[in-house]
């Protein structure tokens, strides 16, 4: 079974651009979470998105938008980049049954480097 | 809310010596506890994780963890350490949250493994 693929897995953009960065989950699983990675501030949930709805936001500004679509792919949008945006853009998905508890294990893709000059 | 502290931000060991690396968990119920691990350039993988039951929990490349309720820890450990699992290892929990689980992570240990 194919593993969690991430497009592009470099980028670089400049200030005031914005982005698009693609996540397509092992097959079958319908949860997508996606994650921002700093040195500094470690990893931080940005959101998380099942059967194409939006379940859960981290504390990220409205610049940081997603969506996912039937197949359960998923993209991650940022407008207006800022110099601090610049991350490893982690993109997780996991196979959720139905009813709690639930074996949420997550599978992590290779990540989208993105670099904002 | 949840949260992860994982106290050790780098630690050195050298190969064939064990390791211990620390996590506490803050969580009013009982949590879903992971280890993953990162190396340079690439996303996470899962270790190992704590749902229920025995525990002491084994996961791959011949790590363990231990669930100490009383000290809400989940230590990852491992006899002796190859030069390979040099890496970010990340502790974190999950905790159900209207009916889906929500996963916090810790900022990290980095492990340096020296000959």
């Amino acid at each position: 079974k194919a593993g969690v693929t991430q497009t592009p897995r470099y980028l670089i953009k400049t200030r005031g651009q914005q982005v698009t960065l693609s996540c397509s989950p092992i097959s079958g699983h319908r949860s997508v979470s996606w994650y921002q990675q700093t040195p500094g501030q470690g990893l931080q949930f940005l959101f998380e998105y099942f059967s194409e709805t939006q379940r859960n936001k981290g504390n990220f500004p409205g610049r940081f938008s997603g969506r996912q679509f039937s197949n359960s792919r998923s993209e991650m949008n940022v407008s207006t980049l800022e110099l601090g945006d610049s991350a490893l853009y982690l993109c997780a998905s996991s196979l959720v049954a139905s009813g709690p508890p639930v074996d949420n294990e997550q599978f992590f893709g290779p990540g989208t480097r993105l670099t904002v000059l | 809310a949840q949260s992860v502290t994982q106290p050790d931000i780098h630690i050195t060991v050298s190969e064939g010596a064990s390791l211990e690396l620390r996590c506490n968990y803050s969580y009013g119920a009982t949590p879903y506890l992971f280890w993953y691990v990162q190396s340079p350039g690439q996303g996470l993988q899962l270790l190992l994780k704590y749902f229920s039951g025995d525990t002491l929990v084994q996961g791959i490349k011949g790590f363990e963890a231990e669930f100490k309720r009383s000290q809400s820890s989940f230590n990852l450990r491992k006899p002796s350490v190859h030069w390979s699992d040099a890496a970010e290892y990340f502790c974190a929990v999950g905790a159900n949250s209207g009916g889906y689980q929500k996963v916090t992570f810790g900022t990290g240990t980095k492990l340096q493994v020296i000959p």
